[in-house]
């Protein structure tokens, strides 16, 4: 089975500072992996995903992530936040393998709620 | 690009009642999907459509939950007797295949009271 552990709910961080919002997976050896930003009582928006190739994923908004095979992780980072980033950040994982109709589906973590304070 | 579209935003209803939602996804996308996300947790996988056939269900859909895709373009979700461990918010999500990110819904927040 495919988990997700986003190891802080929430994360408070002074404006400009950066910030990095911790993920870990637990799944088979070939995985995606996501970013997602909720902003209260909307959707999910795709900040980057990790399919193959370059471990040094770049997104939207100024955020990166590192895929890291052997700590099973995905961190998200940015190097200076703003206000604006004050949001409901998820880590996902889809797993081929775990998928007996082909559907990809996405496991979520319970999300890390960042907080940037001014 | 339109984006998905899901209807209606806010649901309150009496425990007991029926509920439909329904879902527009991006139109050259095949693949859709609904999720169902409560407080304080991320979204959780209800059930996966390719084209009309509706190809894998989780265990978190019971009996009461039905879910169609008539012709490949729109779905709907119905809820029969709802319950008050049914109030969440329902996600839908469109996508074109493997790999391939996933496009949200704003959401159906359901309420049942």
């Amino acid at each position: 089975a495919q988990s997700v552990t986003q190891l802080d709910s929430q994360v408070p961080v002074f404006e400009e500072a950066p910030v990095e919002l911790r993920c870990n997976y637990s799944s088979s050896v070939s995985v995606y992996l996501f970013w997602y930003v909720q902003y209260p009582n909307q959707g999910l928006q795709l900040l980057l995903k990790y399919l193959s190739g370059s471990t040094l994923v770049k997104g939207i908004n100024g955020f990166e992530a590192e895929f890291n095979k052997s700590q099973t992780s995905f961190h998200l980072r940015k190097p200076s936040v703003h206000i604006s980033d004050t949001a409901e950040y998820f880590c996902a994982v889809s797993d081929p393998a775990y998928s007996g109709a082909g559907s990809y589906q996405l496991t979520f973590g319970k999300g890390t709620k960042l907080s940037v304070i001014p | 690009d339109t984006g998905v579209s899901q209807d209606p935003r806010h649901k309150i209803t009496k425990r007991g009642q029926n509920v439909t939602f329904r879902c527009d996804p991006i139109s050259e996308h095949n693949r859709l999907y609904w999720y169902r996300q409560t407080l304080g947790q991320g979204p959780e996988f209800l059930t996966y459509f390719q084209n009309e056939a509706q190809l894998e269900k989780s265990r978190l859909l019971s009996d009461r939950f039905s879910a169609e895709r008539p012709k490949g373009s729109f779905s709907t979700l119905e809820i029969q007797r709802t319950e008050q461990g049914d109030s969440a918010m329902y996600l839908c999500a469109s996508s074109t295949g493997q790999g391939s990110h996933y496009t949200f819904g704003s959401g159906t927040r359901l309420t049942v009271v």
